[in-house]
Protein backbone atom coordinates (compact mmCIF):
# COMPACT_ATOMS: atom_id res chain seq x y z
CA UNK A 1 0.00 0.00 0.00
CA UNK A 2 1.27 3.09 -0.97
CA UNK A 3 1.59 5.62 2.14
CA UNK A 4 3.01 9.29 2.61
CA UNK A 5 3.30 9.90 5.77
CA UNK A 6 3.91 13.52 7.37
CA UNK A 7 5.58 14.89 10.28
CA UNK A 8 3.46 16.51 12.62
CA UNK A 9 2.31 19.97 13.79
CA UNK A 10 4.70 22.83 14.25
CA UNK A 11 4.44 25.85 16.21
CA UNK A 12 7.15 28.58 15.81
CA UNK A 13 8.17 32.24 16.21
CA UNK A 14 9.23 34.31 13.23
CA UNK A 15 12.67 34.19 12.07
CA UNK A 16 13.31 30.62 13.49
CA UNK A 17 13.88 27.64 10.86
CA UNK A 18 11.68 24.64 10.13
CA UNK A 19 12.33 21.69 8.28
CA UNK A 20 9.42 19.11 7.88
CA UNK A 21 9.16 15.40 6.68
CA UNK A 22 7.54 13.02 4.41
CA UNK A 23 8.26 9.17 4.41
CA UNK A 24 7.32 7.57 1.27
CA UNK A 25 6.45 3.52 1.85
CA UNK A 26 4.81 0.67 -0.64
CA UNK A 27 6.80 1.97 -3.63
CA UNK A 28 10.15 2.96 -5.18
CA UNK A 29 10.69 5.77 -3.60
CA UNK A 30 13.26 6.99 -6.52
CA UNK A 31 11.00 5.97 -8.84
CA UNK A 32 8.52 9.39 -8.27
CA UNK A 33 8.31 12.90 -8.34
CA UNK A 34 7.23 14.07 -4.35
CA UNK A 35 5.65 17.74 -4.67
CA UNK A 36 4.70 20.13 -1.79
CA UNK A 37 1.64 22.04 -1.93
CA UNK A 38 0.47 25.01 0.15
CA UNK A 39 -3.05 25.21 1.67
CA UNK A 40 -3.27 28.68 3.99
CA UNK A 41 -6.18 28.71 6.45
CA UNK A 42 -9.15 28.69 4.12
CA UNK A 43 -7.70 29.63 1.75
CA UNK A 44 -7.08 27.47 -1.94
CA UNK A 45 -3.90 25.21 -3.12
CA UNK A 46 -0.72 26.11 -3.90
CA UNK A 47 2.00 24.10 -6.11
CA UNK A 48 4.89 25.24 -4.54
CA UNK A 49 7.61 22.66 -6.21
CA UNK A 50 8.83 19.16 -6.99
CA UNK A 51 11.64 16.80 -6.21
CA UNK A 52 12.64 13.50 -8.03
CA UNK A 53 14.46 11.79 -5.48
CA UNK A 54 16.64 8.89 -7.57
CA UNK A 55 18.87 11.85 -8.84
CA UNK A 56 17.78 15.03 -6.95
CA UNK A 57 16.39 17.16 -9.66
CA UNK A 58 13.82 19.91 -7.90
CA UNK A 59 11.74 22.66 -9.58
CA UNK A 60 10.20 25.07 -7.40
CA UNK A 61 7.24 27.20 -8.62
CA UNK A 62 8.46 31.06 -9.30
CA UNK A 63 6.61 32.25 -6.15
CA UNK A 64 8.54 29.61 -4.17
CA UNK A 65 11.46 30.16 -5.32
CA UNK A 66 14.03 31.23 -2.95
CA UNK A 67 11.42 31.11 -0.22
CA UNK A 68 11.78 27.52 0.73
CA UNK A 69 14.06 24.72 -0.24
CA UNK A 70 12.60 21.19 -1.15
CA UNK A 71 15.25 18.13 -0.49
CA UNK A 72 14.83 14.69 -0.12
CA UNK A 73 17.01 11.51 1.79
CA UNK A 74 16.18 8.37 -1.03
CA UNK A 75 18.20 6.13 1.70
CA UNK A 76 15.50 6.67 4.15
CA UNK A 77 12.90 7.46 1.55
CA UNK A 78 11.59 11.08 3.11
CA UNK A 79 11.18 14.46 1.17
CA UNK A 80 11.87 17.99 3.01
CA UNK A 81 10.49 20.90 2.99
CA UNK A 82 12.60 23.50 5.21
CA UNK A 83 12.71 27.28 5.44
CA UNK A 84 15.61 29.60 6.93
CA UNK A 85 13.44 32.43 8.58
CA UNK A 86 9.51 31.48 8.92
CA UNK A 87 7.08 34.72 8.46
CA UNK A 88 3.55 34.63 10.08
CA UNK A 89 2.38 34.68 6.25
CA UNK A 90 4.28 30.96 6.27
CA UNK A 91 1.59 29.82 8.62
CA UNK A 92 -0.45 26.92 6.95
CA UNK A 93 -0.83 23.53 5.84
CA UNK A 94 1.82 21.76 4.14
CA UNK A 95 1.00 18.64 1.97
CA UNK A 96 3.00 16.28 0.09
CA UNK A 97 1.90 14.01 -2.82
CA UNK A 98 3.29 11.75 -5.25
CA UNK A 99 3.74 12.11 -8.59
CA UNK A 100 4.45 9.60 -11.38
CA UNK A 101 5.53 12.04 -14.25
CA UNK A 102 6.95 14.84 -14.60
CA UNK A 103 3.72 16.26 -15.62
CA UNK A 104 1.02 13.97 -14.26
CA UNK A 105 -1.52 14.58 -10.96
CA UNK A 106 -0.24 14.02 -7.58
CA UNK A 107 -1.74 10.48 -6.96
CA UNK A 108 -1.47 9.94 -3.22
CA UNK A 109 -1.27 12.41 -0.71
CA UNK A 110 0.09 12.53 3.33
CA UNK A 111 -2.28 13.77 5.07
CA UNK A 112 -0.54 17.54 5.73
CA UNK A 113 1.32 19.16 8.33
CA UNK A 114 0.08 22.37 9.96
CA UNK A 115 3.10 24.68 10.58
CA UNK A 116 1.81 27.74 12.80
CA UNK A 117 4.71 30.83 12.81
CA UNK A 118 3.34 33.34 15.82
CA UNK A 119 4.92 35.12 18.16
CA UNK B 1 -5.18 35.38 -8.30
CA UNK B 2 -4.86 31.71 -10.38
CA UNK B 3 -4.14 31.33 -14.24
CA UNK B 4 -6.36 28.65 -13.91
CA UNK B 5 -9.64 30.39 -12.70
CA UNK B 6 -12.49 28.54 -11.20
CA UNK B 7 -16.15 29.93 -10.21
CA UNK B 8 -15.94 30.65 -6.25
CA UNK B 9 -19.25 28.22 -5.89
CA UNK B 10 -21.81 26.04 -7.16
CA UNK B 11 -24.95 24.09 -5.99
CA UNK B 12 -26.83 21.39 -6.93
CA UNK B 13 -30.05 19.63 -5.21
CA UNK B 14 -29.80 16.07 -4.71
CA UNK B 15 -29.85 13.79 -7.85
CA UNK B 16 -28.96 16.79 -10.24
CA UNK B 17 -26.20 17.40 -12.23
CA UNK B 18 -23.64 20.31 -11.72
CA UNK B 19 -20.30 21.48 -13.55
CA UNK B 20 -17.58 23.13 -12.63
CA UNK B 21 -15.56 25.10 -15.10
CA UNK B 22 -11.72 25.90 -15.15
CA UNK B 23 -10.52 28.63 -17.65
CA UNK B 24 -7.40 28.56 -18.64
CA UNK B 25 -5.22 30.56 -21.21
CA UNK B 26 -3.03 29.66 -24.36
CA UNK B 27 0.25 29.09 -21.67
CA UNK B 28 -1.41 26.12 -19.46
CA UNK B 29 -4.58 24.44 -20.94
CA UNK B 30 -4.37 25.72 -24.38
CA UNK B 31 -0.97 24.73 -24.51
CA UNK B 32 -1.99 20.69 -24.59
CA UNK B 33 -0.80 20.35 -21.00
CA UNK B 34 -3.69 17.92 -19.02
CA UNK B 35 -5.93 18.77 -16.63
CA UNK B 36 -6.24 16.99 -13.38
CA UNK B 37 -9.03 17.22 -10.78
CA UNK B 38 -9.12 16.85 -7.19
CA UNK B 39 -11.52 16.71 -4.40
CA UNK B 40 -11.03 17.92 -0.70
CA UNK B 41 -13.40 17.44 1.92
CA UNK B 42 -13.79 19.06 4.70
CA UNK B 43 -10.51 18.69 7.18
CA UNK B 44 -9.10 16.18 4.82
CA UNK B 45 -6.49 15.95 2.38
CA UNK B 46 -7.07 16.57 -1.32
CA UNK B 47 -7.44 13.40 -3.63
CA UNK B 48 -7.24 13.03 -6.93
CA UNK B 49 -10.25 12.91 -8.92
CA UNK B 50 -9.84 12.75 -12.58
CA UNK B 51 -6.21 12.83 -14.49
CA UNK B 52 -5.51 13.40 -17.77
CA UNK B 53 -8.64 15.25 -18.63
CA UNK B 54 -11.17 12.50 -18.32
CA UNK B 55 -9.68 9.68 -16.53
CA UNK B 56 -10.81 8.37 -13.73
CA UNK B 57 -8.77 6.43 -11.28
CA UNK B 58 -9.84 3.17 -9.91
CA UNK B 59 -12.71 3.54 -7.37
CA UNK B 60 -14.05 7.12 -8.24
CA UNK B 61 -17.90 6.74 -9.58
CA UNK B 62 -18.60 6.87 -13.17
CA UNK B 63 -20.76 9.92 -11.13
CA UNK B 64 -17.85 12.13 -11.87
CA UNK B 65 -16.46 12.90 -15.52
CA UNK B 66 -14.05 15.25 -16.98
CA UNK B 67 -13.36 16.66 -20.13
CA UNK B 68 -11.37 19.82 -21.98
CA UNK B 69 -11.59 22.08 -24.49
CA UNK B 70 -9.43 24.73 -26.29
CA UNK B 71 -8.21 27.03 -22.96
CA UNK B 72 -10.94 25.40 -20.96
CA UNK B 73 -11.90 21.88 -18.71
CA UNK B 74 -15.05 21.12 -17.07
CA UNK B 75 -15.91 19.07 -14.24
CA UNK B 76 -19.41 17.29 -14.10
CA UNK B 77 -20.99 15.65 -11.52
CA UNK B 78 -24.29 13.59 -11.83
CA UNK B 79 -26.16 12.01 -9.52
CA UNK B 80 -25.30 14.52 -7.02
CA UNK B 81 -25.28 12.79 -3.37
CA UNK B 82 -24.92 14.76 0.01
CA UNK B 83 -21.27 13.44 0.37
CA UNK B 84 -20.55 15.28 -2.81
CA UNK B 85 -20.28 18.60 -0.40
CA UNK B 86 -16.41 19.31 -1.06
CA UNK B 87 -14.06 21.75 -2.39
CA UNK B 88 -13.24 20.90 -5.88
CA UNK B 89 -9.58 21.98 -7.81
CA UNK B 90 -8.46 21.69 -11.12
CA UNK B 91 -4.87 21.74 -11.96
CA UNK B 92 -2.48 21.95 -14.94
CA UNK B 93 1.38 23.01 -16.03
CA UNK B 94 2.07 26.28 -17.57
CA UNK B 95 4.81 27.33 -19.61
CA UNK B 96 4.88 31.06 -18.25
CA UNK B 97 6.24 29.71 -14.57
CA UNK B 98 8.83 27.62 -16.39
CA UNK B 99 6.74 24.82 -16.73
CA UNK B 100 5.66 23.82 -13.60
CA UNK B 101 2.26 23.06 -11.96
CA UNK B 102 -0.96 25.75 -10.60
CA UNK B 103 -3.83 24.57 -9.48
CA UNK B 104 -7.50 26.84 -9.53
CA UNK B 105 -9.02 28.82 -6.94
CA UNK B 106 -10.91 25.84 -5.76
CA UNK B 107 -14.75 25.65 -6.12
CA UNK B 108 -16.86 25.03 -3.13
CA UNK B 109 -19.66 22.12 -4.25
CA UNK B 110 -23.14 22.48 -2.12
CA UNK B 111 -25.54 19.98 -2.41
CA UNK B 112 -28.99 21.70 -1.30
Amino acid sequence: EVQLVQSGAEVKKPGESLKISCKGSGYSFTSYWIGWVRQMPGKGLEWMGIIYPGDSDTRYSPSFQGQVTISADKSISTAYLQWSSLKASDTAMYYCARQSGRYLPFDYWGQGTLVTVSS
Amino acid sequence: QSVLTQPPSVSGAPGQRVTISCTGSSSNIGAGYDVHWYQQLPGTAPKLLIYGNSNRPSGVPDRFSGSKSGTSASLAITGLQAEDEADYYCQSYDSSLSGEGVFGGGTKLTVL
